[in-house]
Protein backbone atom coordinates (compact mmCIF):
# COMPACT_ATOMS: atom_id res chain seq x y z
CA UNK A 1 0.00 0.00 0.00
CA UNK A 2 1.12 3.63 -0.29
CA UNK A 3 3.24 5.72 2.34
CA UNK A 4 3.08 8.44 3.68
CA UNK A 5 2.89 11.37 1.21
CA UNK A 6 4.35 14.67 2.51
CA UNK A 7 3.75 17.82 -0.20
CA UNK A 8 5.94 19.59 -1.69
CA UNK A 9 9.34 18.02 -1.49
CA UNK A 10 10.84 21.37 -1.92
CA UNK A 11 9.62 24.71 -0.57
CA UNK A 12 11.81 28.25 -1.18
CA UNK A 13 10.25 30.99 0.21
CA UNK A 14 11.45 34.73 1.42
CA UNK A 15 11.84 35.56 4.95
CA UNK A 16 8.36 36.77 6.05
CA UNK A 17 6.27 34.59 4.43
CA UNK A 18 3.84 31.88 5.02
CA UNK A 19 3.88 28.66 4.13
CA UNK A 20 2.06 25.08 4.23
CA UNK A 21 3.13 21.97 4.42
CA UNK A 22 1.03 19.13 3.91
CA UNK A 23 0.89 15.01 4.87
CA UNK A 24 -0.99 12.46 3.88
CA UNK A 25 -0.18 9.38 6.49
CA UNK A 26 -0.38 5.75 6.03
CA UNK A 27 -4.59 4.92 5.30
CA UNK A 28 -6.17 3.76 8.99
CA UNK A 29 -3.09 5.32 11.08
CA UNK A 30 -4.83 6.71 13.51
CA UNK A 31 -1.40 8.94 14.99
CA UNK A 32 0.11 11.68 13.16
CA UNK A 33 3.62 13.31 13.95
CA UNK A 34 5.68 16.01 12.58
CA UNK A 35 9.49 16.30 12.43
CA UNK A 36 11.79 18.83 11.68
CA UNK A 37 15.35 17.79 10.91
CA UNK A 38 18.07 20.42 10.77
CA UNK A 39 21.38 18.81 8.09
CA UNK A 40 23.46 16.77 10.15
CA UNK A 41 21.04 16.15 12.93
CA UNK A 42 18.44 13.69 13.67
CA UNK A 43 14.79 14.36 13.50
CA UNK A 44 13.48 16.36 16.46
CA UNK A 45 9.59 16.02 17.66
CA UNK A 46 7.07 19.63 16.51
CA UNK A 47 3.75 17.74 17.66
CA UNK A 48 1.40 14.75 17.31
CA UNK A 49 -2.41 14.09 16.46
CA UNK A 50 -4.30 11.34 17.61
CA UNK A 51 -7.01 11.54 15.06
CA UNK A 52 -8.22 15.48 14.79
CA UNK A 53 -7.04 15.85 18.06
CA UNK A 54 -3.20 17.30 19.04
CA UNK A 55 -2.79 15.83 21.91
CA UNK A 56 0.90 17.27 22.71
CA UNK A 57 2.67 20.13 20.70
CA UNK A 58 5.16 20.96 23.12
CA UNK A 59 8.04 20.60 20.30
CA UNK A 60 6.62 23.49 18.20
CA UNK A 61 9.52 26.11 18.53
CA UNK A 62 7.04 29.47 18.73
CA UNK A 63 3.61 30.55 18.00
CA UNK A 64 4.21 30.88 14.60
CA UNK A 65 3.98 27.20 13.89
CA UNK A 66 0.72 25.73 13.54
CA UNK A 67 -0.57 22.39 12.81
CA UNK A 68 -3.88 20.66 12.06
CA UNK A 69 -5.53 17.84 11.18
CA UNK A 70 -9.23 18.79 11.13
CA UNK A 71 -11.14 15.42 9.26
CA UNK A 72 -7.93 12.99 11.09
CA UNK A 73 -6.56 11.94 7.59
CA UNK A 74 -4.44 14.78 5.69
CA UNK A 75 -2.82 17.32 8.41
CA UNK A 76 -0.97 20.96 7.36
CA UNK A 77 1.90 22.12 9.32
CA UNK A 78 2.09 26.18 8.62
CA UNK A 79 5.04 28.45 9.44
CA UNK A 80 4.24 32.17 9.52
CA UNK A 81 6.39 34.84 9.14
CA UNK A 82 9.25 32.28 8.20
CA UNK A 83 12.60 33.31 9.60
CA UNK A 84 16.08 31.90 8.35
CA UNK A 85 16.32 29.13 11.32
CA UNK A 86 13.26 27.52 9.55
CA UNK A 87 15.13 26.50 6.92
CA UNK A 88 14.75 22.25 7.29
CA UNK A 89 13.72 19.56 6.30
CA UNK A 90 10.26 18.56 7.98
CA UNK A 91 8.84 15.06 8.48
CA UNK A 92 5.58 13.94 8.71
CA UNK A 93 5.27 10.24 10.40
CA UNK A 94 2.42 8.23 10.97
CA UNK A 95 1.48 4.95 13.00
CA UNK A 96 -1.51 2.70 12.96
CA UNK A 97 -2.37 2.76 17.12
CA UNK A 98 -2.56 6.02 19.68
CA UNK A 99 0.07 5.92 22.33
CA UNK A 100 1.54 2.12 21.26
CA UNK A 101 5.21 1.49 20.44
CA UNK A 102 4.72 0.34 17.25
CA UNK A 103 6.85 1.66 14.63
CA UNK A 104 6.30 4.94 12.96
CA UNK A 105 6.39 5.19 9.29
CA UNK A 106 7.92 8.13 7.90
CA UNK A 107 7.53 10.33 4.40
CA UNK A 108 10.28 11.56 2.59
CA UNK A 109 9.23 15.00 3.92
CA UNK A 110 9.88 18.67 2.87
CA UNK A 111 12.77 20.32 2.47
CA UNK A 112 12.22 24.33 3.35
CA UNK A 113 14.83 27.15 2.78
CA UNK A 114 14.25 30.56 3.59
CA UNK A 115 15.73 33.03 1.50
CA UNK B 1 14.64 14.70 29.82
CA UNK B 2 15.20 11.57 26.93
CA UNK B 3 18.67 11.80 25.77
CA UNK B 4 19.99 9.44 23.13
CA UNK B 5 23.86 9.05 22.16
CA UNK B 6 24.97 8.03 19.19
CA UNK B 7 28.63 6.75 18.45
CA UNK B 8 30.52 6.96 16.22
CA UNK B 9 29.36 10.07 14.04
CA UNK B 10 30.99 8.62 11.04
CA UNK B 11 32.06 4.85 10.53
CA UNK B 12 33.74 4.22 7.11
CA UNK B 13 34.28 0.15 6.60
CA UNK B 14 35.52 -2.47 3.37
CA UNK B 15 33.35 -4.56 2.10
CA UNK B 16 32.85 -7.31 4.37
CA UNK B 17 34.43 -6.02 7.13
CA UNK B 18 31.56 -6.01 10.03
CA UNK B 19 31.41 -3.77 13.16
CA UNK B 20 28.88 -2.51 15.51
CA UNK B 21 26.98 0.95 15.92
CA UNK B 22 26.64 2.20 19.73
CA UNK B 23 23.62 3.74 20.90
CA UNK B 24 23.67 4.88 23.97
CA UNK B 25 20.31 6.41 26.34
CA UNK B 26 19.27 7.74 29.18
CA UNK B 27 15.13 7.90 29.72
CA UNK B 28 12.68 6.99 31.97
CA UNK B 29 10.44 4.52 31.76
CA UNK B 30 11.18 3.12 27.99
CA UNK B 31 8.82 1.77 25.96
CA UNK B 32 10.29 0.88 23.14
CA UNK B 33 13.63 1.60 21.15
CA UNK B 34 13.88 2.17 17.67
CA UNK B 35 16.35 1.89 14.43
CA UNK B 36 15.40 3.50 11.31
CA UNK B 37 17.95 3.50 8.27
CA UNK B 38 17.98 7.24 6.59
CA UNK B 39 19.50 7.83 2.58
CA UNK B 40 20.11 11.09 1.94
CA UNK B 41 17.24 12.83 0.19
CA UNK B 42 14.53 10.51 1.99
CA UNK B 43 12.56 9.72 4.81
CA UNK B 44 13.76 7.07 8.16
CA UNK B 45 12.98 3.77 7.11
CA UNK B 46 12.41 1.24 10.18
CA UNK B 47 14.46 -1.50 10.41
CA UNK B 48 13.85 -2.63 14.79
CA UNK B 49 11.77 -1.81 17.61
CA UNK B 50 12.94 -3.75 20.81
CA UNK B 51 11.33 -3.46 23.89
CA UNK B 52 13.38 -5.23 26.81
CA UNK B 53 16.90 -5.70 27.93
CA UNK B 54 18.12 -8.94 26.24
CA UNK B 55 16.01 -8.50 23.16
CA UNK B 56 17.63 -9.20 20.01
CA UNK B 57 16.29 -8.92 16.22
CA UNK B 58 17.93 -9.73 13.26
CA UNK B 59 17.11 -8.52 9.53
CA UNK B 60 19.38 -9.75 6.60
CA UNK B 61 22.95 -8.33 7.41
CA UNK B 62 21.99 -6.35 10.77
CA UNK B 63 21.15 -7.83 14.07
CA UNK B 64 20.30 -4.92 16.90
CA UNK B 65 20.75 -6.02 20.76
CA UNK B 66 19.04 -4.13 23.52
CA UNK B 67 20.36 -3.70 26.99
CA UNK B 68 19.73 -1.69 29.97
CA UNK B 69 21.27 1.89 29.15
CA UNK B 70 22.40 0.56 25.60
CA UNK B 71 21.74 -0.62 21.80
CA UNK B 72 23.86 -1.82 19.59
CA UNK B 73 23.33 -2.15 15.29
CA UNK B 74 25.96 -5.09 14.48
CA UNK B 75 26.50 -5.18 10.77
CA UNK B 76 27.91 -8.20 9.38
CA UNK B 77 30.12 -8.63 6.19
CA UNK B 78 28.40 -5.50 4.67
CA UNK B 79 27.37 -4.55 1.10
CA UNK B 80 28.13 -1.16 -0.40
CA UNK B 81 24.00 -0.78 -0.48
CA UNK B 82 24.12 -1.06 3.67
CA UNK B 83 26.06 2.54 3.08
CA UNK B 84 23.56 4.84 4.79
CA UNK B 85 22.86 7.20 8.06
CA UNK B 86 21.89 5.13 11.06
CA UNK B 87 19.66 6.92 13.83
CA UNK B 88 18.47 5.03 16.84
CA UNK B 89 15.42 6.47 18.64
CA UNK B 90 13.82 6.54 22.20
CA UNK B 91 10.26 6.31 23.23
CA UNK B 92 9.70 6.58 26.91
CA UNK B 93 7.13 7.17 29.56
CA UNK B 94 3.38 8.40 28.60
CA UNK B 95 5.15 9.83 25.83
CA UNK B 96 4.04 8.89 21.96
CA UNK B 97 7.13 11.03 20.67
CA UNK B 98 10.26 9.38 19.32
CA UNK B 99 13.74 11.02 20.60
CA UNK B 100 16.10 10.57 18.38
CA UNK B 101 20.37 10.29 18.11
CA UNK B 102 22.29 12.31 15.78
CA UNK B 103 22.88 8.89 13.53
CA UNK B 104 25.92 7.55 12.25
CA UNK B 105 27.18 7.95 9.06
CA UNK B 106 27.95 4.53 7.38
CA UNK B 107 29.99 4.37 4.35
CA UNK B 108 31.16 0.36 2.74
CA UNK B 109 33.28 0.94 -0.23
CA UNK B 110 34.46 -2.49 -2.36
Amino acid sequence: GAGVSQSPRYKVAKRGQDVALRCDPISGHVSLFWYQQALGQGPEFLTYFQNEAQLDKSGLPSDRFFAERPEGSVSTLKIQRTQQEDSAVYLCASSLQHNSNQPQHFGDGTRLSIL
Amino acid sequence: EDQVTQSPEALRLQEGESSSLNCSYTVSGLRGLFWYRQDPGKGPEFLFTLYSAGEEKEKERLKATLTKKESFLHITAPKPEDSATYLCAVQAGTASKLTFGTGTRLQVTL
